[in-house]
C-alpha cells in the first residue's frame, strides 16, 4: 500500500525548531521529488518547500526561506523539514506530499505544529 | 492572498452539473499544467485531475479538467452529496520558482 506518513509535530515557543518526518512506503522512494504543504486552521493550502529526486535540488516559499531545510535519505525512505526560528504564522497541519509529473499523487495525514508561548 | 483565484464557494443541488474557475496569470497556468484536489475535513487533499485534464486511477469521470490561457475550471457532474467538500487549484509558478495554490472552493450540494 502507497503510504505517507508524517510525525515529530508538536508544541514549540516562537523563536524554537522543530523537524518533521515522512516515512514513505509502498513506492520507490528515490525515483519521486517530495514536497511539504501546510494548511493554517480554517484556511487553504499553502506550499512549503520541495526537494527534487535526482541531482538535490531544494526549493523554498518565500515565507520559510532561511529559516526551513528540507532534505531526505533515500535508504530509509524519509524526507524532513527542519524549522528553525519559529514564528506563530507558521503554525500549521504540515502534509508531506509525493510528486509525480506535475502533481502530487499522494498525501499523508498530517502532522500538527503550533508555535506559541 | 493567493496567486491564483478561485471562487471562496459554489452551490448547486443533486444531479446538477457545477464548474470551479481558477484564475492566474502566464507565469503559473498559462505556462504550466494545472493540477485539482479534493478536501474532506479533518484529511489530507486527495488528487482529482492532473495535467488539466488527466483523471487518477479511481476517479469516476463525473470529475473533469480543462485549461484555458490562463484560467482553468473544474467541472463536477450528477453531483453527489458525498461531493460537498473544498476543492483547490495549483500549479508551478515559473517566475516564483515556486509551487502556488488557489484559496480553495468550498462545494455546498443544496
Amino acid at each position: 500500500e502507497v503510504q505517507l506518513l508524517e510525525s515529530g509535530g508538536g508544541l514549540v515557543q516562537p523563536g524554537g525548531s522543530l523537524r518533521v518526518s515522512c516515512v514513505a512506503s509502498g513506492f520507490t522512494f528515490g525515483s519521486y521529488a517530495m514536497s511539504w504543504v501546510r494548511q493554517t486552521p480554517g484556511k487553504g493550502l499553502e506550499w512549503v518547500s520541495l526537494i527534487s529526486a535526482g541531482t538535490i535540488r531544494t526549493y523554498y516559499a518565500d515565507s520559510v526561506k532561511g529559516r526551513f531545510t528540507i532534505s531526505r535519505d533515500n535508504s530509509m525512505n524519509t524526507v524532513y523539514l527542519q524549522m528553525n526560528s519559529l514564528r506563530a504564522e507558521d503554525t500549521a497541519v504540515y502534509y508531506c506530499t509525493k510528486k509525480k509529473g506535475d502533481a502530487f499523487d499522494m498525501w499523508g495525514q498530517g502532522t500538527k505544529v503550533t508555535v506559541s508561548s | 492572498q493567493s496567486v491564483l483565484t478561485q471562487p471562496p464557494s459554489v452551490s448547486a443541488a443533486p444531479g446538477q452539473r457545477v464548474t470551479i474557475s481558477c484564475s492566474g496569470s502566464s507565469s503559473n497556468i498559462g505556462k504550466n499544467y494545472v493540477s485539482w484536489y479534493q478536501q474532506f475535513p479533518g484529511t489530507g487533499p486527495k488528487l482529482l485531475i492532473y495535467e488539466n485534464d488527466g483523471r487518477p486511477s479511481g476517479i469516476p469521470d463525473r470529475f473533469s479538467g480543462s485549461k484555458s490561457g490562463t484560467s482553468a475550471t473544474l467541472g463536477i457532474t450528477g453531483l453527489q452529496t458525498g461531493d460537498e467538500a473544498d476543492y483547490y487549484c495549483g500549479t508551478w509558478d515559473s517566475s516564483l520558482s515556486a509551487w502556488v495554490f488557489g484559496g480553495g472552493t468550498k462545494l455546498t450540494v443544496l
